[in-house]
């Protein structure tokens, strides 16, 4: 079984500041890694996401995640926050359920503020 | 192209009554599945389809039936829906490996 675990489920920074948001998953096999955000009142989008290869992935709006195996962990970061980045974040972990298909395992959120 | 699409956006059910939730999809995905959100819950899998003709359960079935309508449309049915069942309703779609697309969900209040 898989499970993933966001430490802080409420993260403020300040506009321009670093932004980390940290996850921690478990896996049997090799996990495929996500994170997604939900803006307000909306659906969840891709941000980025890592299945084999390089361990840094980059993601859409400046974001990007390291998996380290070693610590079960696959935290997402950005260097400057912006306000636009104000947002749920969901991580997730895939697990293989047959044929092609996936299914995958949130993280309860973490809802980024940006202070101006 | 549109993607994942849901409807309706927003319905008020009172304790008891039935509904259907719609979900279609223009990609050509195999997969579709159905979560729902609660606060500080994050999405649980309600159910999912592998490919058409397929429905299989995930983590919080009870209450909820499926149907796999043909490729693009997948249902999600509350027979007598309860106010626990209160919550935001999303449809996903995926077909590489993992990645799922979301439609913008239909907020759900049972009274």
């Amino acid at each position: 079984a898989q499970s993933v675990t966001q430490l802080g489920s409420h993260v403020s920074v300040s506009e321009g500041a670093l932004v980390l948001l940290r996850c921690n998953y478990s896996s049997s096999v090799p996990p495929y890694l996500f994170w997604y955000v939900q803006y307000p009142n909306q659906g969840l989008q891709l941000l980025l996401k890592y299945t084999t290869g390089a361990t840094l992935v980059k993601g859409i709006n400046g974001f990007e995640a390291e998996f380290k195996k070693s610590e079960t962990s696959f935290h997402l970061t950005k260097p400057s926050a912006h306000m636009s980045d104000a947002a749920e974040y969901f991580c997730a972990v895939s697990a293989y359920s047959g044929g092609s298909n996936y299914k995958l395992t949130f993280g309860k959120g973490t809802l980024l503020t940006v202070n101006p | 192209n549109a993607g994942v699409t849901q409807t309706p956006k927003f319905q008020v059910l009172k304790t008891g009554q039935s509904m259907t939730l719609q979900c279609a999809q223009d990609m050509n995905h195999n997969s579709m599945y159905w979560y729902r959100q609660d606060p500080g819950m994050g999405l649980r899998l309600i159910y999912y389809s592998a490919s058409e003709g397929t429905t299989d359960k995930g983590e919080v079935p009870n209450g909820y039936n499926v149907s796999r309508l043909n490729k693009r449309e997948f249902s999600l049915r509350l027979e007598s829906a309860a106010p626990s069942q209160t919550s935001v309703y999303f449809c996903a779609s995926s077909e590489e490996i993992s990645t799922q697309y979301f439609g913008p969900g239909t907020r759900l209040l049972v009274l």
